[in-house]
């Protein structure tokens, strides 16, 4: 079975310009999650979705940060602009309902560096 | 929200077994225990999770005592191949709501010398 793919692997931009991570999840998986990895420190949520829904984006900075699922599959996530500290790894996870909500599978990550 | 602490880092050697504790003294009555492991330039992978006593699979256990304010998870015969972070979450069952439980923490940083 594919695992969690992501897309691209690493992206360098320079600050100020856009930039869009893809992620698609396990088949089946309805809950998708978008994590910040910054270096030294474990994943922070950044949003999580239930099929096509958003059901916690408090981490999102939403003046920066978008995302969206359409049609509960594959998801996308954008900064515009980015800025020098969103430098980091943007990890996105899929589970399964009836798996528990820490049991999560994760992809490898886009590493995202802001010149 | 439970809030975990584990220490930063360990060492150990080649066939021995590890434990790490983590602390969570807020855990909420319907919180499990979970564990991830993270290698370098990869995403966290679930090793085990449990509610209570103990919980053993083919990779680790996970030993909770009866006040379910901490738990340990244990390595057997750790190879070099373990060395890792290794994050404790503590957090509610798949509710279809809400976001608690989802919250890492700065792990623990596992070295295992020959």
């Amino acid at each position: 079975e594919a695992g969690v793919v992501q897309s691209p692997r690493y992206k360098i931009i320079e600050k100020k310009q856009p930039v869009a991570f893809w992620c698609n999840p396990i088949s089946g998986h309805n809950t998708l999650y978008w994590y910040l990895q910054n270096l030294g420190q474990g994943p922070e949520l950044l949003i999580r979705y239930e099929n096509e829904e958003a059901v916690d984006d408090s981490q999102l900075p939403k003046d920066r940060f978008s995302a969206e699922r359409l049609k509960g599959v594959d998801s996308t996530l954008k900064i515009q602009p980015a800025e020098l500290g969103d430098s980091a790894v943007y990890l996105c996870a899929s589970s399964s309902p009836g798996q528990g909500i820490n049991e999560q599978f994760f992809g490898p990550g886009t590493r995202l560096t802001v010149l | 929200l439970a809030k975990t602490t584990q220490p930063i880092s360990m060492d150990s050697y080649e066939g021995q077994e590890v434990n790490i504790t983590c602390s969570h003294n807020n855990i909420a009555t319907n919180d499990y225990i979970t564990w991830y492991q993270q290698f370098p330039s990869q995403g966290p992978r679930f090793i085990i999770q449990g509610y209570k006593t103990k919980v053993t699979n083919e990779v680790a256990s996970l030993f909770i005592p009866a006040d379910r304010k901490s738990s340990t998870l244990s390595l057997p015969r750790v190879s070099l191949s373990d060395t890792a972070v290794y994050y404790c979450l503590v957090g509610p069952p798949y509710s279809g709501g809400g976001a608690d439980g989802l919250t890492f923490g700065k792990g623990t940083h596992l070295i295992i010398q020959p």
